[in-house]
């Protein structure tokens, strides 16, 4: 079965550090594009980044550059959406999706990002 | 940086009617324009890609039309499984992505 699957729901405070997953099977996990997708609650689907497992290129959004990391492990299958600092307005439900062409067929179930003091 | 509207913001629209979702860029795309739909607690899922081509197992009531700067989405027979935000995407040569703002869907 062609999936993504996601870490588990996560609650930090303002400055910590966090790094999530997103875990590709069923495909050539090396051969479609990674995207991460911020949705903040109640509102609408914002596109983050995208990164190609392969050779690790990678793009960002203007609005996300420099405020996360995408990386990937392609000996694991797995794909990463990292911040070094939090903020209470990162607390959001980020989904990763799959794309072998730019149309995002694939998608995880996402992961809640919670950020409270 | 191109920049997507859609419009309605939501509609409320009966069993069986036909629904019209349109979605302008701020610059030509040519086609190159996807449309999602995302229930509520649910993923996104990919309906149509490039403007017009319905995604493989997608009810053939859905389609999608355009091209440059005008698209457009639509659903000939509402059903009610269908209440669902529908999201237009827009990407680029550089894969760099942006979506709509979404049209909520209802049963009136």
């Amino acid at each position: 079965e062609v999936q993504l699957v996601q870490s588990g729901a996560e609650v930090k405070k303002p400055g910590e550090s966090l790094k999530i997953s997103c875990k590709g099977s069923g495909y050539s996990f090396t051969s479609y594009w990674i995207g991460w997708v911020r949705q903040m609650p109640g509102k609408g689907l914002e596109w983050m980044g995208i990164i190609y497992p392969g050779d690790s290129d990678t793009r960002y959004s203007p609005s996300f550059q420099g405020q996360v990391t995408i990386s990937a492990d392609k000996s694991i299958s797995t794909a990463y959406l990292q911040w070094s600092s939090l903020k209470a307005s990162d607390t959001a439900m980020y989904y990763c999706a799959a794309t072998a062409t730019a149309s995002f067929d694939i998608w995880g179930q996402g992961t809640m990002v919670t950020v409270s003091s | 940086d191109i920049q997507m509207t859609q419009s309605p913001s939501s509609l409320s629209a009966s069993v069986g009617d036909r629904v019209t979702i349109t979605c302008q860029a701020s610059q030509d795309i040519s086609n190159y324009l996807n449309w999602y739909q995302q229930k509520p607690g649910k993923a996104p899922k990919l309906l149509i890609y490039d403007a017009s081509n319905l995604e493989t197992g997608v009810p053939s009531r859905f389609s999608g039309s355009g091209s440059g700067t005008d698209f457009t989405f639509t659903i000939s027979s509402l059903q009610p499984e269908d209440i669902a935000t529908y999201y237009c995407q827009q990407y680029d040569n550089l894969r760099l992505f942006t979506f709509g703002p979404g049209t909520k869907v209802d049963i009136k």
